[in-house]
């Protein structure tokens, strides 16, 4: 597609459910964020992932939290038993590297934790 | 550790009216900065990037203006538009170190009413 591409646009689980939010980036783009945004509240850097590289995992904010990424494609990102905390938007973004660092971001998952 | 003002939190204004949003952040040690739009309920568009050799940037209505060495940027928006209603936020990519992350500002909340 010509953007970035999230899906369920929108989830509402209870608690102590797992729920998986998937990101599928711009075609060509090597770099992916996950970003949180909570309501009221500035956006919170979750995970990167560049290529083949580690991911920079030092925004997840528990172990509850987890991302995977399939090569430079579409990403995955797990919370584990869910809790009310964990309602906020769900941000991914894509980047080129070795370009002038834009970032371009998806529509967002909306999660709703009852 | 960098971090980004945005000021004023809501601004209101009638249509046609030149305004002006602010941003200011605390490491002028900076690689770009970003400037985009948020829509209630929807994702993150780009609007404006500033690489930090550089003064200004304009798109159609839109200069954004950096001052990296006072660590200010300003958003000037010509002849607003009922449209023009939205979120403005901009984002700070630092330079060195983890510069692939970006730091966010709250957001100005922009109504420009008919």
């Amino acid at each position: 597609g010509a953007g970035v591409s999230q899906s369920p646009s929108n989830k509402v689980t209870e608690k102590g459910k797992d729920v998986e939010l998937r990101c599928d980036p711009i075609s060509g783009h090597t770099a992916l964020y996950w970003y949180r945004q909570r309501l009221g509240q500035g956006l919170e850097f979750l995970i990167y992932f560049q290529g083949n590289s580690a991911p920079d995992k030092s925004g997840l904010p528990s172990d509850r939290f987890s991302a995977e990424r399939t090569g430079e494609s579409v990403s995955t990102l797990t919370i584990q038993r869910t809790q009310q905390e964990d309602s906020a938007v769900y941000l991914c973004a894509s980047s080129p590297v070795g370009g002038r660092g834009e970032l371009f971001f998806g529509e967002g998952s909306r999660l709703t934790v009852l | 550790k960098q971090e980004v003002t945005q000021i004023p939190a809501a601004l209101s204004v009638p249509e046609g009216e030149n305004l002006v949003l602010n941003c200011s952040f605390t490491d002028s040690a900076i690689y770009n900065l970003q400037w985009f739009r948020q829509d209630p309920g929807k994702g993150l568009t780009s609007l404006l990037l500033i690489q930090s050799s550089q003064r200004e940037q304009t798109s159609g209505r839109l200069n954004a203006s950096l001052d990296k060495s006072s660590g200010r940027s300003t958003l000037y928006i010509a002849a607003s538009q009922p449209g023009d209603s939205a979120t403005y936020l901009c984002a700070v990519r630092n330079s060195g170190g983890s510069n692939y992350k970006l730091t966010f500002g709250k957001g100005t909340l922009l109504t420009v009413n008919p």
